[in-house]
């Protein structure tokens, strides 16, 4: 299909690991993205991994990419109840130039 | 650096009547794409444009909208009429064109209710 596609709900509890997954669709993607969108605002950027990666770790997060499966990952160690918000995974398009964003997943984080 | 500023943060109108909401790119970004959230259906890209040219308008959801970019710093999003379905979150966003790595800056939104 054309959809990035990710799981809608994610809950946890505080201290905790996350995992959100996504599964993209662009087998020549070169960038991949992780977007965080808390309430009231808009999506900021996390991380992203260049293609060539398998992995890539930035304090508490961690990515990991399967390129064979175009599955994308990631990992928040220790989650926090301030990382509860919406995750956005994104792959560059080669063809059109631009992102294109995965549904979302929302993660809720319980004291 | 300000960020994406786009301006109302809230609007609420009537039916009919005519929207139009506002953004400011990052100085020296020079693409600008316009996307629309809702629950039911996520996040829409809508346009986007590189050089102040409207590149891909195919997400636009019909004839009443419309969207201009008459200089580099300066965008519009205009809703002529409105109707209640068009009830959603209006982001802006902005990027240097072909800077991978640098990926989009999203302004803050604006949330949008037409009764």
């Amino acid at each position: 299909g054309e959809d990035v596609e990710q799981s809608l709900f994610l809950s946890v509890r505080e201290g905790d690991s996350s995992v959100i997954n996504c599964t993209y669709t662009d087998s020549s993607s070169t960038y991949l993205y992780w977007y965080k969108q808390e309430p009231g605002a808009g999506l900021q950027l996390l991380t992203y991994i260049f293609s060539n990666m398998d992995m890539k770790q930035d304090q508490r997060l961690t990515v990991l990419l399967n390129k064979k499966d175009k599955h994308l990952s990631l990992r928040i160690a220790d989650t926090q109840t301030g990382d509860s918000a919406i995750y956005f995974c994104a792959e560059w398009r080669t063809g059109f130039q631009k992102l294109v964003f995965g549904t979302g997943t929302r993660l809720l984080v319980s004291p | 650096d300000a960020g994406v500023i786009q301006s109302p943060r809230h609007e609420v109108t009537e039916m009919g009547q005519e929207v139009t909401l506002r953004c400011k790119p990052i100085s020296g970004h020079n693409s600008l794409f316009w996307y629309r959230q809702t629950m039911m259906r996520g996040l829409e890209l809508l346009i986007y444009f590189n050089n102040n040219v409207p590149i891909d308008d195919s997400g636009m959801p019909e004839d009443r909208f419309s969207a201009k970019m008459p200089n580099a710093s300066f965008s519009t999003l205009k809703i002529q009429p409105s109707e209640p379905r068009d009830s959603a979150v209006y982001f802006c966003a902005s990027t240097i064109r072909g800077s991978k790595s640098y990926g989009y800056t999203f302004g803050s939104g604006t949330r949008l209710t037409v009764v």
